[in-house]
């Protein structure tokens, strides 16, 4: 069975910290990673996919096979960075499955 | 373009009484999801309609909850009775692609509070 995990709870960092969430999972075959986000009182939404390779809003996460890690990572965070965090995995003919989520805080 | 709308935002119902939650994806998206989240846990899947077909259901607790997307637009999940541990946020969320590709471009609404008590 894929099962995610998402070790921290919760982050506090200040501004103009670096930042990484850790994401952890477990799949035999070749999975897709994705990131998600969502802000105080707005919808979850897609931050990033591991497939595109792509830095959003200047986080940027490497897909790590060997050691089953898809950690997000940016180098400066924001007040505006602060918001819960979802790892999610799929993998064809699978279901998107997410892990619990860890709370970012950055102060200021 | 509009989002996925859900309704009611917010319900409060006790134990054993049913309850029904409403979802509207966006405009021309054939593939709709249903999820559950308790506090503290991230979403997890109920049930996935590709038009007004179920694709995967095998996590909805069928002896309680239904959903039905009968014209393959509007959805509706159902709750008959409610328990204590059905607490949680019910996000719906639409995609234009079809079930079994990719997820990455779901679109999700604001949620359905439930609270039991």
């Amino acid at each position: 069975a894929q099962r995610v995990t998402q070790p921290e709870k919760l982050l506090s960092v200040f501004k103009g910290a670096p930042v990484e969430l850790k994401c952890n999972y477990s799949y035999s075959g070749s999975p897709e990673l994705f990131w998600y986000v969502q802000y105080s009182r707005q919808r979850l939404q897609l931050l990033l996919r591991h497939i595109s390779r792509e830095s959003i809003k200047g986080f940027t996460a490497d897909l790590n096979k060997g050691e089953t890690s898809f950690h997000l990572k940016k180098p400066f965070a924001q007040e505006e960075d602060s918001a819960m965090y979802y790892c999610a995995l799929w993998a064809a003919g699978n279901k998107l499955t997410f892990g619990g989520g860890t709370r970012v805080l950055v102060k200021p | 373009e509009a989002g996925v709308a859900q309704s009611p935002r917010y319900k409060i119902i006790e134990k054993r009484q049913s309850v029904a939650f409403w979802c509207n994806p966006i405009s021309g998206h054939a593939t709709l999801y249903w999820y559950q989240q308790i506090l503290g846990q991230g979403p997890k899947l109920l049930i996935q309609f590709q038009n007004n077909g179920v694709v995967d259901d095998s996590q909805l607790p069928k002896d309680r909850f239904s959903a039905e997307r009968l014209k393959g637009v509007d959805s509706t999940l159902k709750i008959q009775p409610a328990k204590l541990e059905d607490s949680a946020v019910y996000l719906c969320a639409s995609s234009l692609r079809e079930a079994g590709a990719s997820p990455y471009e779901q679109y999700f609404g604001p949620g359905t509070r439930l609270t039991v008590t």
